[in-house]
């Protein structure tokens, strides 16, 4: 089990439908990532946040639109998708983006299919 | 940002002692050295973290060198269940700490 709680586990959606990706955590973290991991692949990151402002931002397609809403939550809403976005999507925190480099704690992710 | 070389595939007995080794050649002062570990369909797991000589936990031993150019992570008595992929990762300290994977080395543990 993980610390980080993503929903829903799988995701199928046509290139027309808008949908959102959900990431929960209740360690006081205060970093939150989105990362995209395609099949056979290394994880590559998409946006991280820092006490919910948007730090980075790795050059994503604007049809991937990030939110934090809070502390606890970030979601990753999806519009107009193409199928190569076919991926893995994971979510992770860290204590904060100090000076100590920290540990990120992943969830299991989503697993995307675009049709 | 640094980047990482290691083996893409490593096979080894159940019971051994494995050793992955990490090339960082242009490691700068403030980078941390950071190992995860990803099963399938599951999401990477810290594992260890060192900045030099050597680092030990209940699961890993990193070893970094004075020159801190490669680092090896050490698994002792491996078990079925430490086939995975093992990334080594290079985090600068002191900012946004942007951590970029590297390819990864798949190690199977044979029975």
């Amino acid at each position: 089990d993980t610390e980080v709680t993503q929903t829903p586990k799988h995701l199928v959606m046509g290139m027309t439908n808008k949908k959102s990706l959900k990431c929960e955590q209740h360690m006081g973290h205060r970093a939150m990532y989105w990362y995209k991991q395609k099949a056979k692949k290394p994880p590559e990151l998409m946006f991280v946040y820092s006490y919910e402002k948007l730090s980075i931002n790795e050059s994503v397609p604007s049809r991937f639109s990030p939110e934090c809403p809070n502390s606890s939550l970030l979601n990753l809403h999806l519009h107009a998708l193409q199928p190569e976005d076919s991926a893995l999507y994971l979510c992770a925190s860290s204590q904060d983006l100090g000076p100590r480099v920290q540990p990120q704690h992943f969830g299991d992710g989503t697993r995307l299919s675009i049709l | 940002l640094a980047k990482t070389t290691q083996p893409i595939s490593m096979d080894s007995y159940e019971g051994q002692e494995v050793n992955i080794t990490c090339s960082h050649n242009n490691i700068a002062t403030n980078d941390y050295i950071t190992w995860y570990q990803q099963f399938p369909s599951q999401g990477p797991r810290f594992i260890i973290q060192g900045y030099k000589t050597k680092v030990t936990n209940e699961v890993a031993s990193l070893f970094i060198p004075a020159d801190r150019k490669s680092s090896t992570l050490s698994l002792p008595r491996v078990s079925l269940s430490d086939t995975a992929v093992y990334y080594c990762l290079v985090v600068q300290s002191g900012g946004y700490q942007k951590v970029t994977f590297g390819i990864g080395t798949k190690l199977q543990v044979i029975p």
